[in-house]
């Protein structure tokens, strides 16, 4: 089973509706949980950023975690054409003992506003 | 100003050769990482740096080499490249809330990318 398990898609939904991304993942270790935007040929672009359960939103967007379920969410209202992109999810660890710590990214999940 | 900027964004050469991709962050972090980005675009942590501390993904070769002249900068030299070293490099970077050797609980910001490196050999 893979760290984090993420639906490639692709999703395409008509702009306006409320998109829903999703990623669960295994290991109860995993303490901060981010959401990413990329676009084509383009590095992963920060969207959400959380720590603890619960919801969090920036605008249009509302980022979810569940840590008991291990699952998290991210949500898109009124969807427009320029957000079609890969939505990556991605979370890490927080050690206590040194090091720094890489993330763990989801696959990613095409995304395709239809105008 | 680009906060997080990889230098050349396309790199295409010959098996075997070495070669190398710089990094500079103007972010002020004190941490610096280089991703994989292969073929599926899955994305997947090569190296992290951060002062002077080398965290190695212990699944990568040792022809690749992450080298930090300092903290804004850190470059991958790759020697003797393969065909599946095809991919694209991202470099990334953060700052680290730290007191001595232990993180402080809440502080970890979260890593910012650049534009990746597009690897392809030949």
């Amino acid at each position: 089973q893979k760290e984090v398990e993420q639906d490639p898609g692709p999703l395409s939904v008509p702009e306006g509706a409320i998109v829903s991304l999703n990623c669960t993942y295994s290991n109860s270790a995993f303490q901060y949980f981010m959401w990413y935007r990329q676009y084509s040929r383009k590095g992963p672009e920060l969207l959400m950023y959380t720590y603890s359960s619960g919801n969090k939103e920036d605008g249009r967007f509302t980022a979810q975690v569940d840590k008991s379920s291990k699952y998290i969410s991210l949500f898109i209202r009124d969807s427009q054409p320029s957000d079609s992109a890969t939505y990556l999810c991605a979370m890490s660890i927080m050690y206590s003992g040194g090091g720094a710590d890489g993330l763990t990214f989801g696959k990613g999940t095409h995304l395709i506003i239809q105008p | 100003d680009t906060a997080v900027s990889q230098t050349p964004k396309y790199l295409v050469t010959q098996m075997g050769n070495d070669k190398s991709i710089k990094c500079e962050q103007n972010l002020g972090h004190d941490t610096m990482y280089w991703y994989k980005q292969d073929s599926k675009k899955f994305l997947k942590i090569m190296f992290s740096y951060n002062n002077k501390e080398l965290i190695i993904n212990e699944t990568v070769p040792n022809r690749f080499s992450p080298k930090s002249p300092d903290k804004a900068h850190l470059n991958l030299h790759i020697n003797s490249l393969e065909l599946g070293d095809s991919a694209v490099y991202f470099c990334a970077s953060s700052q680290e809330g730290r007191q001595g050797r232990h993180q402080i609980r809440n502080s970890n910001q979260p890593q910012h990318f650049g534009d990746g490196t597009r690897l392809s050999i030949l």
